[in-house]
């Protein structure tokens, strides 16, 4: 089963605009990841932010956490036409579950347009 | 320092036929998991290997098994194959089954079964 859900599941935006994406996810957990995929590549790691911590940057990705609404967000700023992937949270739970283990949702499309 | 390595990259089997998928985890990393993530969805948890063992699974039948051999190089393989189990098979490691860090993901295997 999917735990987190992305919201949207597609974007559309110019080069140089903000994209924001977001992710809901439904039990407790020890970290968020983001992951970039291009099309019919593997996952590369984005960011990395853990439930004790509410935002987190690297470069032109602000990521916020919050564990009482179960949501997190991706801010991509000055999108460039590199950055059209699919972006994909994962959820991870291994204080609960044992074992440390990802959970994705379905992603969102970012296409960006030059 | 090589990333997550897994070959083939491309296969194309016939159904029932079985398949062995690779991969080599990132240096100093030592748990491995497999993914399978079908068109169009998030990645969905195969299972992990930990110090050559199955730790935990995922709700995948028992046609798909794995091994972990004492370099920590792993192998996915599918029996009986289905149409059903085209797909990209991502392989993942860590370092440390509860550590909490980050997870990185090789390029995958293109799986197609005809």
């Amino acid at each position: 089963s999917q735990q987190g859900e992305e919201d949207p599941q597609a974007l559309s935006i110019q080069e140089g605009e903000n994209a924001t994406m977001n992710c809901s996810y439904k039990t407790s957990i020890n970290n968020l990841q983001w992951y970039r995929q291009n099309s019919g590549r593997g996952l590369v790691h984005l960011i990395l932010i853990r439930s004790n911590e509410r935002e987190k940057h690297s470069g032109r990705l602000r990521v916020t956490l919050d564990t009482s609404k179960k949501s997190s967000s991706l801010l991509i700023t000055a999108s460039r036409a590199a950055d059209t992937a699919s972006y994909f949270c994962a959820t991870d739970d291994y204080e609960n579950s044992g074992y440390s283990t990802l959970t994705f949702g379905k992603g969102t499309m970012l296409l960006v347009s030059p | 320092d090589a990333g997550v390595t897994q070959s083939p990259t491309h296969l194309i089997k016939t159904r029932g036929q079985q398949v062995t998928l690779r991969c080599s985890p990132k240096s100093g990393h030592d748990t491995v998991s497999w993914y399978q993530q079908a068109l169009g969805q998030g990645p969905q948890f195969i299972f992990q290997y930990y110090e050559e063992e199955e730790r935990q699974r995922g709700n995948f039948p028992d046609r798909f098994s794995g091994h972990q051999f004492p370099n920590y190089s792993s192998e996915l393989n599918v029996n009986a194959l289905l149409l059903g189990d085209s797909a990209l098979y991502l392989c993942a490691s860590r370092a440390g089954p509860l550590s909490g860090n980050t997870i990185y993901f090789g390029e995958g295997s293109w799986l197609t079964v005809v």
